[in-house]
């Protein structure tokens, strides 16, 4: 199993750049690396995937070291309304099972004015 | 394009009982994936389906839970003679492809939240 490690918690302010890195030493070379954010009693939404290098989107960028061994959300000049937890999922269900698919305990990204 | 719709959104049943959850995925996605999530923790896999196939059901418990996504209608999630640790939210998700590759984000439901009594 492809296990993560994230932060449990971390704490910014309105304005400011966030960054959460995720850890995943046993990455398999055909496993992606996507992340969620998820608000209380919501399902998670889908932020961003990649496979390596930098990735950017409308909302993030994810950066991805050339060792694939973690990988870094970066989220541009938070607002309150990011405040959720964000979940970095690293698998392929094709190759790995459905079991790569399980997420961690994520990140509590609190935001403030 | 409606969302992944799941109902009911709350269900509550005592010991022994079943329950049924549902799963309506996007239009167009053949894919559904469930998962639960329990209090203060991440969503465990629990299986994974296409039409009228499970591919993966190796997160689901042996016993007494079972999951089908039948030719037509949603994809059902049932547990039987439920326990009070089966309390969690139990998300579905949906993808037009195999979930985990290039371009291939699963989309997901609002939950079913279930609580035995």
């Amino acid at each position: 199993l492809a296990k993560t490690t994230q932060p449990i918690s971390m704490d910014s302010y309105e304005g400011q750049e966030v960054n959460i890195t995720c850890s995943h030493n046993n990455i398999a070379t055909n496993d992606y690396i996507t992340w969620y954010q998820q608000f209380p009693s919501q399902g998670p939404r889908f932020i961003i995937q990649g496979y390596k290098t930098k990735v950017t989107n409308e909302v993030a960028s994810l950066f991805i070291p050339a060792d694939r061994k973690s990988s870094t959300l970066s989220l541009p000049r938070v607002s309150l309304s990011d405040t959720a937890v964000y979940y970095c999922l690293v698998g392929d269900v094709f190759t790995g099972g459905g079991n790569k698919l399980t997420f961690g305990t994520g990140t509590q990204l609190k935001v403030e004015l | 394009n409606a969302g992944v719709m799941q109902n009911p959104r709350h269900l509550v049943r005592r010991r022994g009982q079943e329950a049924r959850l549902r799963c309506s995925p996007m239009k167009g996605h053949s894919h559904v994936y469930w998962y639960r999530q329990l209090p203060e923790e991440g969503l465990k896999f629990m299986v994974y389906l296409q039409k009228e196939n499970i591919i993966d059901e190796s997160g689901m418990p042996k016993e007494r839970f079972s999951a089908e996504f039948p030719k037509e209608g949603p994809s059902i999630l049932r547990i039987q003679q439920v326990v009070r640790g089966d309390s969690a939210a139990y998300f579905c998700a949906s993808s037009p492809r195999l979930a985990g590759g290039a371009d291939n984000e699963q989309f997901f439901g609002p939950g079913t939240r279930l609580t035995v009594l």
